[in-house]
C-alpha cells in the first residue's frame, strides 16, 4: 500500500499570506495526484488533479506542482473562506489512498 | 447537473450488515468509476472501493471479505453492501464519481454500536 505523508499537520497562517502544503508518497506516484479541500459539516471539495491540473470553478490563487514521490499544494493569498482542512490522495495504485490531511487555520 | 445521492446508513449492531445506495443523475454509473470514501468522526478521509466502467471492482484491505460494491445500470445507482460490521467501521459514507472524485455526495451516517 502507498502511504502518503502530509505535513505540517497544522499550519496557521494569516489572511493574505501564502500557504504550503506537502505531500509525499511512499512510492513514485507519477502525477496521479489529487488535492481536496474539507469544510465542517461539508463533502471534500476537487482541487487539483494530475497533480497540478485546477478542477472546475477553482480559483487561481490554489496550484499544484510535484511529481513522483514529493508534492506541493500553494495557496498564493489566503481568503478567509480558504481555512478548511485539505487532504491528498494517490490514485496511481491500489488501494487508492489518502493523505492524513492538513488543518489551515486563522493565525 | 451531476449530483449524487447517498441513502440506507443507520444504527447497525456490530456483526450486523447495512447496504448503501448511491443514486446518480446528470452521468450513467455503466460509463463512470464510482468510489466510496468513509470519514470516521474526528478523522481523516479513507478510501473504501471503486467499480470501474468495465465492471472491475476493488477494496481497501481494511473492508475487504466485508464489503461489496454493485451498480445498477438501470437504475444509475452504485450500492455497497456492507456485511460484517465493526465498531470502526463507524464512519460517514460518501460516494463519488471518478478515480479523482471531482464530485460527491453529502454522504450517509453509519453507525455501529450494540
Amino acid at each position: 500500500e502507498i502511504v502518503m505523508t502530509q505535513s505540517p499537520a497544522t499550519l496557521s497562517v494569516s489572511p493574505g499570506e501564502r500557504a504550503t502544503l506537502s505531500c509525499r508518497a511512499s512510492q513514485n506516484v507519477r502525477v496521479n495526484l489529487a488535492w481536496y479541500q474539507q469544510k465542517p459539516g461539508q463533502a471534500p471539495r476537487l482541487l487539483i488533479y494530475g497533480a497540478s491540473t485546477r478542477a472546475t470553478g477553482i480559483p487561481a490563487r490554489f496550484s499544484g506542482s510535484g511529481s513522483g514521490t514529493e508534492f506541493t499544494l500553494t495557496i498564493s493569498s489566503l481568503q478567509s473562506e480558504d481555512f478548511a482542512d485539505y487532504y491528498c490522495q494517490q490514485y496511481s495504485d491500489w488501494p487508492l489512498t489518502f493523505g492524513g490531511g492538513a488543518k489551515v487555520d486563522i493565525k | 447537473e451531476v449530483q449524487l445521492v447517498e441513502s440506507g446508513g443507520g444504527l447497525v449492531q456490530p456483526g450486523g450488515s447495512l447496504r448503501l445506495s448511491c443514486a446518480v443523475s446528470g452521468f450513467t454509473v455503466s460509463n463512470n468509476y464510482v468510489t466510496w470514501v468513509r470519514q470516521a468522526p474526528g478523522k481523516g478521509l479513507e478510501w473504501v472501493s471503486v467499480i470501474y466502467p468495465g465492471g472491475n471492482t476493488y477494496y481497501a484491505d481494511s473492508v475487504k471479505g466485508r464489503f461489496t460494491i454493485s451498480r445498477d445500470n438501470s437504475k444509475n445507482t452504485v450500492d455497497l453492501q456492507v456485511k460484517i460490521l465493526r465498531i470502526e467501521d463507524t464512519a460517514i459514507y460518501y460516494c463519488a464519481r471518478g478515480l479523482w472524485n471531482e464530485y460527491w455526495g453529502q454522504g450517509t451516517l453509519v453507525t455501529v454500536s450494540s
